[in-house]
C-alpha cells in the first residue's frame, strides 16, 4: 500500500502568513494527489485535485504544486476560516491519506 | 444542492454486526462512483470501500476486506455498509463521500457522518 507521510504534523501561524504544508507519497504517484480541509466536528472538504487543480468555489489563495513523489499545498495570506486540518490523498491505487496537518492560531 | 445523509451508526459490541445507510438527493446518483471513508476519534482520514456506479465494481481496504459489504440501490438513491464481526478498532465517524467525474476516489462531497462505536 501507497503510504503518504504528511510534515509538519501540525504549526502555528497568524493571519496573514504563506503556509506550507508538504506531502511526500512512499512511491510514484504521478499528480495523483489532493488535498483536503477539516474543521472540528464537519467533514473534510476538497480543495485541489490532480495536485495543482483548485476545486470550483476554494479561494486562490490555496494553490498545490508537485508530482512523482513530493507535493506542497501553500496557503499564500491566511485567513481566520482557514484554522483547520489539511490533508493529502493519493487516488494512484485506490486511496490513503496523510496523517494531517493542524493549522494553529500563534 | 448535494446532500448525502448516513444514518445506522450507534454503539454494538466487539463481534456484532450494523448497516450504515446513505441517503443521496440532488445528483443523478446512479452516475457516481460512492465510497465510504471512516475517521477514528482524534485519529485521521481512513478510505474503506468504493462501489462503482453500476455496482458491478466494488474495492476494499484490507483492514476491512471479508468483514464489510458495501452495496447501493440506485433506485432509492442509496448507498449502504454491511459491517460484521466488529472490532474495536472500527469505532470511528463513518462518512459516505461521493466520487469526483475526473476519478472514483477524489471526494467532492461527503455526508455529515454517522458514528459507531465497538465496545462491550
Amino acid at each position: 500500500a501507497i503510504r503518504m507521510t504528511q510534515s509538519p504534523s501540525s504549526l502555528s501561524a497568524s493571519t496573514g502568513d504563506r503556509v506550507t504544508i508538504t506531502c511526500r507519497a512512499s512511491q510514484g504517484i504521478s499528480s495523483y494527489l489532493a488535498w483536503y480541509q477539516q474543521k472540528p466536528g464537519k467533514a473534510p472538504k476538497l480543495l485541489i485535485y490532480a495536485a495543482s487543480t483548485l476545486q470550483s468555489g476554494v479561494p486562490s489563495r490555496f494553490s498545490g504544486s508537485g508530482s512523482g513523489t513530493d507535493f506542497t499545498l501553500t496557503i499564500s495570506c491566511l485567513q481566520s476560516e482557514d484554522f483547520a486540518t489539511y490533508y493529502c490523498q493519493q487516488y494512484y491505487s485506490y486511496s490513503t491519506f496523510g496523517q494531517g496537518t493542524k493549522v494553529e492560531i500563534k | 444542492q448535494v446532500q448525502l445523509v448516513e444514518s445506522g451508526g450507534g454503539l454494538v459490541k466487539p463481534g456484532g454486526s450494523l448497516r450504515l445507510s446513505c441517503a443521496a438527493s440532488g445528483f443523478t446518483f446512479s452516475d457516481y462512483y460512492m465510497s465510504w471513508i471512516r475517521q477514528a476519534p482524534g485519529k485521521g482520514l481512513e478510505w474503506v470501500s468504493y462501489i462503482s456506479s453500476s455496482g458491478s465494481t466494488i474495492y476494499y481496504a484490507d483492514s476491512v476486506k471479508g468483514r464489510f459489504t458495501i452495496s447501493r440501490d440506485n433506485a432509492k438513491n442509496s448507498l449502504y455498509l454491511q459491517m460484521n464481526s466488529l472490532r474495536a478498532e472500527d469505532t470511528a465517524v463513518y462518512y459516505c463521500a461521493r466520487g469526483c467525474v475526473v476519478a472514483a476516489t477524489v471526494f467532492d462531497y461527503w455526508g455529515q457522518g454517522t458514528l459507531v462505536t465497538v465496545s462491550s
